[in-house]
């Protein structure tokens, strides 16, 4: 089946340092989505992306869409301590239609020190 | 609007006992998921629902546990006997449509389990 991969697995950064997380997939994906995870709470989607070689920019973040729609990155600029949580990218898989599910990578866990 | 509620919060249980798990969806959202989430990965599927149909149960161990969401609104997740594995936390999420692979979820706080 489909199988999601990112790196690293955990990232430490000062703050003010940039971060740079990475999703690769097993297979061609149709979008992917970003979520975050605070600790202890819940993930929460961030974006989409669609098109092949797409980049959105939300404030200090930044992402982008293989050519290949194969893999995906989410960058963040001058990274803060509100930026502390797990960046989870996620695919769907399926034969289309109704019947789809989403595949979540293990996530990246970025932790900032003041 | 009201995000997708979860009850309850905690729960910790000897193995063999049985548990239910309590969602209610975001009001109008046609599809439903439940996922596990083991410390340290990621969310994985369960159960997902449109309306009160499964479209994926495909990872959902039937032996021990099932799930409902009957008049396709809010639902429940039973796990009975529940092993050592089972200590994780179970996310609900809940999407607008059904049917399209796009669709942004929206979690619930999730109900942490602990299985002694």
């Amino acid at each position: 089946g489909q199988q999601v991969m990112q790196i690293p697995q955990y990232q430490h950064v000062q703050e003010g340092e940039d971060f740079t997380t990475y999703c690769n997939s097993s297979t061609t994906l149709s979008n992917i989505q970003w979520y975050k995870q605070r600790p202890g709470g819940h993930p929460v989607f961030l974006i989409q992306l669609v098109k092949s070689g797409e980049v959105k920019k939300q404030k200090r973040l930044t992402f982008q869409f293989g050519e290949a729609k194969k893999n995906s990155s989410l960058h963040i600029t001058a990274t803060q301590t509100t930026d502390v949580g797990t960046y989870f990218c996620a695919g769907p898989s399926g034969s289309g239609g109704s019947n789809y599910k989403l595949t979540f990578g293990k996530g990246t866990l970025l932790t900032v020190n003041p | 609007e009201a995000g997708v509620a979860q009850s309850p919060r905690y729960k910790i249980i000897e193995k063999r006992q049985s548990v239910a798990f309590w969602c209610n969806p975001i009001s109008g959202h046609a599809t439903l998921y439940w996922y596990q989430q083991i410390l340290g990965q990621g969310p994985k599927l369960l159960i997902q629902f449109q309306n009160n149909g499964v479209v994926d149960d495909s990872q959902l161990p039937k032996d021990r546990f099932s799930a409902e969401r009957l008049k396709g609104v809010d639902s429940t997740l039973k796990i009975q006997p529940a092993k050592l594995e089972d200590s994780a936390v179970y996310l609900c999420a809940s999407s607008l449509l059904a049917g399209y692979s796009n669709q942004p979820q929206h979690f619930g706080d999730g109900t942490r389990l602990s299985i002694l």
